[in-house]
């Protein structure tokens, strides 16, 4: 199976901050990953699919980048509501399993 | 409107069943790819099954054997059937909606349905 690993496993940030979490795949798995963010709670919303492509609603300020191994979530300019768990999700297969990071929590400095 | 709602957790002793339903609306599970994807307390997301529309079902390595995916088309819901459950089973279970056969993500999720195996 492809193992999936986020960093930081926490990140503390202010609102306005630049921030970038890193998701890096055990082998290629092309630009098949997708992003989510969790709330405490509720139900993870996909905010990201095909590594950069920005899910429909979601704010310009989530971009996504990379390929192969190598993945990057950045939110140009924290915003309140964006203090919440993020995970990213590889679906390099047609068949699963598929596999999810261990998740980066993002909380207010 | 897309809406997944599932139902059914509860608390449960170990070697116990339980099935979970997930009644969706907005569109036709038959159709789709769904998923389960369950989160044990304070913890990351983790697949646990999933039907194609054409039928073929797959299961994560922990819950094979033990779990049983399936649906209803005539009430367009989807069903979870736990068998020998375990400890390490308590989580909330969601269901998702695949958004296609090449394209193995999730774009809608249900709100989840807890589930304690405990004594």
């Amino acid at each position: 199976d492809i193992q999936m690993t986020q960093s930081p496993s926490t990140l503390s940030a202010s609102v306005g901050d630049r921030v970038t979490i890193t998701c890096r795949a055990s082998q290629s798995i092309s630009s098949w990953l997708a992003w989510y963010q969790q709330k405490p709670g509720k139900a993870p919303k996909l905010l990201i699919y095909k590594a950069s492509s920005l899910e429909s609603g979601v704010p310009s300020r989530f971009s996504g980048s990379g390929s192969g191994t190598e993945f990057t979530l950045t939110i140009s300019s924290l915003q309140p509501d964006d203090f919440a768990t993020y995970y990213c999700q590889q679906y390099n297969s047609y068949s699963p399993p598929i596999t999810f990071g261990q998740g980066t929590r993002l909380e207010i400095k | 409107e897309v809406q997944l709602v599932e139902s059914g957790g509860g608390l449960i002793q170990p070697g116990g069943s339980l099935r979970l339903s997930c009644a969706a609306s907005g569109f036709t599970v038959s159709s789709n790819y769904m998923s389960w994807v369950r989160q044990a307390p304070g913890k990351g997301l983790e697949w646990v099954s999933v039907i194609y529309s054409g039928g073929s079902t797959y299961y994560a390595d922990s819950v094979k054997g033990r779990f049983t995916i399936s649906r209803d088309n005539s009430k367009n819901t989807l069903y979870l059937q736990m068998n020998s459950l375990r400890a390490e089973d308590t989580a909330v279970y969601y269901c998702a909606r695949v958004v296609s056969e090449w394209n193995f993500f999730f774009d809608y999720w249900g709100q989840g349905t807890l589930v304690t195996v405990s004594s």
